[in-house]
């Protein structure tokens, strides 16, 4: 059974820091990984899909990489923002079509 | 264009009764997709739909939770004989189909957040 997990579970930084969240998932027979956001009361945003055969994906200040041999991925955000504060959501698609998510970073940035 | 809808927003209700949920997703989105968050939880999968039909419906917790699809377009999660444990936010999801969650992300609606007291 595919498990995802993300660390660290809370990360509190000052403005205009680059900043490195992690995940990581036991079953590499993966097809994306994919990074979502979710604000307090919301659904998930899509921010980055990385395909199974590629190593990253960048998105403004988004860099998420794929490590799919040691089942790693990595998203830096880059000068983050008070507007980048939200929870940060991992989730990798195997071969049943289905989403199995980490449980999330809680990203507060302070001004 | 729309994105996926979800209504109610939010419910409360008592234990035991019966509850419905509803999901609109993208026009001509075939697949869709219900998921269900705890509390500092990720979202964890039930049930999802190829046109009318439950594909897979796995993630279903027991025999209380069913969703239906009769046209191909909107789709309910039924929950009956409410439990407190059954408080969380669900979340439904729509792709074009199954196999474009392979290339494309799944676009999510707000959730409906439902409190069983």
């Amino acid at each position: 059974k595919q498990e995802v997990t993300q660390i660290p579970a809370a990360l509190s930084v000052p403005e205009g820091e680059n900043l490195v969240l992690n995940c990581s998932f036991t079953d590499s027979a993966i097809y994306n990984l994919q990074w979502f956001r979710q604000d307090p009361g919301k659904g998930l945003t899509s921010l980055l899909l990385i395909q199974s055969s590629q190593r990253e994906q960048t998105s403004g200040r988004l860099n998420a990489s794929l490590d799919k041999s040691s089942g790693r991925s990595t998203l830096y955000i880059a000068a983050s923002q008070p507007g980048d504060s939200a929870t940060y959501l991992c989730a990798v698609v195997g071969g049943n079509y289905k989403l199995t998510f980490g449980k999330g970073t809680l990203l507060t940035v302070n001004p | 264009g729309a994105g996926v809808s979800q209504t109610p927003s939010n419910k409360v209700t008592e234990k035991g009764k019966y509850v419905e949920l509803r999901c609109d997703p993208i026009s001509g989105h075939t697949a869709l997709y219900w998921y269900r968050q705890s509390l500092g939880q990720g979202p964890e999968f039930l049930i999802y739909f190829q046109g009318t039909g439950a594909a897979d419906d796995s993630g279903l917790p027991n025999d209380r939770f069913f969703a239906v699809r009769p046209e191909g377009s909107v789709s309910t999660l039924k929950i009956q004989r409410t439990e407190r444990g059954d408080s969380a936010v669900y979340l439904c999801a729509s792709s074009l189909d199954a196999g474009s969650s392979y290339n494309s992300p799944l676009h999510f609606g707000n959730g409906t957040r439902l409190t069983v007291t």
